[in-house]
């Protein structure tokens, strides 16, 4: 089994701050995927960044990049610059192998002026 | 490509009625996969399919609800007959192989009165 875990139900920063968000996750596999997905009000599910397993580096897209601690299972958003549009839930997923995707339950940002 | 296609966006329907959801994935995609969103629950994988195939359909709640994919450019989710219980707003998503990133469409809002 696996299992996905978002402590954080609600966060806010104001704009240009930093925020982390956070996830831990739990999986017998050793080969496996990371996933952080946005949904804004719009409801359109959007991928913001992705991370491999076997991959010791830390992933970065522009503005966002995360903190894989595999030996704690962990694996955190950190948003740099927040931007009002960054308002949105956001969902840590996990895909190992045999097994689909599984979201957490999701941590819901405002970006406040 | 124009994304993952589903239709229709917003369904009103009474219980006891049928509802079919329908989605196009990109073009490509080997795999199709049906999310079901709540906020009781979450977001839930109903089942995925592989070349037109189903491959795990342990999410599907009940017999009231069946999937078919006829060809590689079309899947349905079905729900016969419908309950208010079933109101959610159900995704569809596709992805070129396991463990890539998975491209939702825009969702389909479900209400059952």
């Amino acid at each position: 089994a696996q299992t996905v875990t978002q402590s954080q139900p609600e966060m806010s920063v104001q704009e240009a701050e930093t925020v982390t968000l956070s996830c831990t996750y739990d999986t017998s596999e050793n080969n496996y995927y990371l996933f952080w997905y946005k949904q804004p009000p719009s409801r359109q599910m959007i991928l913001v960044i992705r991370q491999e397993a076997y991959k010791q580096q830390n992933a970065t897209e522009n503005r966002f990049s995360v903190n894989f601690q595999k030996a704690a299972k962990s694996f955190s958003l950190k948003i740099s610059d927040s931007q009002l549009g960054d308002t949105a839930m956001y969902f840590c997923a996990l895909e190992s192998s045999g097994y689909a995707l599984n979201f957490g339950k999701g941590t819901s940002l405002l970006v406040t002026p | 490509d124009a994304g993952v296609i589903q239709s229709p966006r917003h369904e009103v329907t009474e219980m006891g009625q049928e509802v079919t959801l329908r989605c196009k994935p990109i073009s490509g995609h080997d795999y199709l996969f049906w999310y079901r969103q709540t906020m009781m629950r979450g977001l839930e994988l109903l089942i995925y399919f592989n070349n037109n195939v189903p491959i795990d359909d342990s999410g599907m709640p009940e017999d009231r609800f069946s999937a078919k994919m006829p060809n590689a450019s079309f899947s349905t989710l079905k729900i016969q007959p419908s309950e208010p219980r079933d109101s959610a707003v159900y995704f569809c998503a596709s992805s070129p192989r396991l463990q890539e990133t998975q491209y939702f469409g825009p969702g389909t809002r479900l209400l059952v009165l």
